[in-house]
């Protein structure tokens, strides 16, 4: 079955980066986009940007512009998510999810577990 | 960017009743681009209706989308335990990709 695995919670300092993995196996890794969405504390869910695993072509949303930056490895079937200059506002869970249909601009039928980055000094 | 307007924000309502949620969207969506998601606590998101009306895999018939253009709806005609949660509204029409508020669906 559709499997997205991330890697574990980090904590981080102020101006440090972050560098999240999301695992992906059950299926043909470059079928399908993979998005970034993210979750604060209390907070609704927010989109982050999307990644081609084909070629590895961007889309990230204007508020990450800049310090955000997905990659792919196509010899593991993992995505990953780096974010940058972190402040504690950038405190969130953070999840990888599969796109439905592998058109890119879709729904989300699989997502990861989630990875909690907790920005503190 | 498009703005998603879900309400109410909180809906109180008891096991068997019906449950009628709202997202409203900033501007018309082309091919009711709308998917409805359950989120529970310490969980990932679950995908329950997307173009608007399309049960995702696996979903109980209890859930059904409508609408078009700008006012969706979400409908969940008896509520059982597991059903109490928040849902999102999310439009795929255009980027930046959004999702609503949320609306929390409460036991009363």
């Amino acid at each position: 079955q559709v499997q997205l695995v991330q890697s574990g919670a980090e904590v981080k300092k102020p101006g440090a980066s972050v560098k999240v993995s999301c695992q992906t196996s059950g299926y043909t890794f470059t079928r399908n986009y993979i998005h970034w969405v993210r979750q604060a504390p209390g907070q609704g869910l927010e989109w982050m940007g999307i990644i081609n695993p084909t070629g590895g072509a961007t889309n990230y949303a204007q508020k990450f512009q800049g310090r955000v930056t997905m990659t792919r490895d196509r010899s593991t079937s993992t995505v990953y998510m780096e974010l940058s200059s972190l402040r504690s506002e950038d405190t969130a869970v953070y999840y990888c999810a599969r796109d439905l249909r592998g058109g890119g601009f879709d729904p989300f039928d699989s997502w990861g577990q989630g990875t909690l980055v907790t920005v503190s000094s | 960017e498009i703005v998603l307007t879900q309400s109410p924000g909180t809906l109180s309502l008891s096991p068997g009743e019906r449950a009628t949620l709202s997202c409203g969207a900033s501007q018309s969506l082309s091919s009711s681009y709308l998917a409805w998601y359950q989120h529970k606590p310490g969980q990932a998101p679950r995908l329950l209706i997307y173009d608007a009306s399309s049960r995702a895999t696996g979903i109980p018939d209890r859930f059904s989308g409508s609408g078009s253009g700008t006012d969706f709806t979400l409908t969940i005609t008896r509520l059982e335990p597991e059903d109490f949660a928040v849902y999102y509204c999310q439009q795929y029409d255009t980027s930046p990709l959004t999702f609503g508020g949320g609306t929390k669906v409460e036991i009363k």
